[in-house]
C-alpha cells in the first residue's frame, strides 16, 4: 500500500497570500488529522476530519481551515498567511477514528517571506 | 486544557548507554502512544499503551504506563546511532471528542 501522499512538498509564499495544501490518506483510511510542526512548539493539532466532517480542531485562528472530500483526501487552507506560519504541516491517517495508530506523510514545507 | 510535557528536551549519549525519556499528563489518559522521528522524516509510530501500569518492549526498547495513567516512559538500552531522532509521546484523555495531544518530544543524540 502507498503510503500518506503530501503534496506539496516544499512551499514559499509572501505575507498576506493564502496557500492550500492536500493529503492523499492511505487507501481504505477514513480519518485525517493536519499538524503544524515547529522547533520551539513540537507538533500543534490544527484539525481531524472523517467522513468528510470536521470532528475536532485545535487552538488555531480561523485562518487555518480544512475540508475532506468523499475519497478521504483532504485539504488544508491557509488565508492571510503570517510569518508565523512558517513551518511543517503533517497529515497523518488513520483507519478509524479513537485509539488508531497514525501514519505520517513527509509533510509540506512552508515558508513566509 | 490537556496538557503533555516531555523531558528532557534533549539527550546526548555515547553509544552502548541507555536512555530514558519521561512523559507527564494534565489529565488521566485513556491511551498513550510513542512516535519516533529521524531527523529530516516524520514521525513514525511506535507503540500504544492503553492499560494502566502496562509495559511493552520492542527489542531494546522498554514503554511503561503509569499505574495512574497520566505518565509514561521509553528507555532504550544499549543505544546505537540508529536510536538517533526525536522521540514524542502522545495522549488522549478518552471521550467521544478523541483527540491526541503531543509532548514537545526529546531529541536523542549518539555519539559513535
Amino acid at each position: 500500500k502507498a503510503g500518506v501522499t503530501q503534496t506539496p512538498r516544499y512551499l514559499i509564499k509572501t505575507r498576506g497570500q493564502q496557500v492550500t495544501l492536500s493529503c492523499s490518506p492511505i487507501s481504505g483510511h477514513r480519518s485525517v488529522s493536519w499538524y503544524q510542526q515547529t522547533p520551539g512548539q513540537g507538533l500543534q493539532f490544527l484539525f481531524e476530519y472523517f467522513s468528510e466532517t470536521q470532528r475536532n480542531k485545535g487552538n488555531f485562528p480561523g485562518r487555518f481551515s480544512g475540508r475532506q472530500f468523499s475519497n478521504s483526501r483532504s485539504e488544508m487552507n491557509v488565508s492571510t498567511l503570517e510569518l508565523g506560519d512558517s513551518a511543517l504541516y503533517l497529515c497523518a491517517s488513520s483507519l478509524e477514528r479513537g485509539r488508531e495508530k497514525l501514519f505520517f506523510g513527509s509533510g509540506t514545507q512552508l515558508s513566509v517571506l | 486544557g490537556q496538557q503533555v510535557m516531555q523531558i528532557p528536551q534533549y539527550q546526548h549519549v555515547q553509544e552502548g548507554e541507555d536512555f530514558t525519556t519521561y512523559c507527564n499528563s494534565s489529565t488521566t489518559l485513556s491511551n498513550i502512544q510513542w512516535y519516533k522521528q529521524r531527523p529530516g522524516g516524520h514521525p513514525v509510530f511506535l507503540i500504544q499503551l492503553v492499560k494502566s501500569g502496562e509495559v511493552k518492549k520492542q527489542k531494546r526498547l522498554t514503554f511503561q504506563f503509569g499505574e495512574a495513567k497520566k505518565n509514561s516512559s521509553l528507555h532504550i538500552t544499549a543505544t546505537q546511532t540508529t536510536d538517533v531522532g526525536t522521540y514524542f509521546c502522545a495522549g488522549d484523555s478518552g471521550g467521544s471528542n478523541y483527540k491526541l495531544t503531543f509532548g514537545k518530544g526529546t531529541l536523542l543524540t549518539v555519539n559513535p
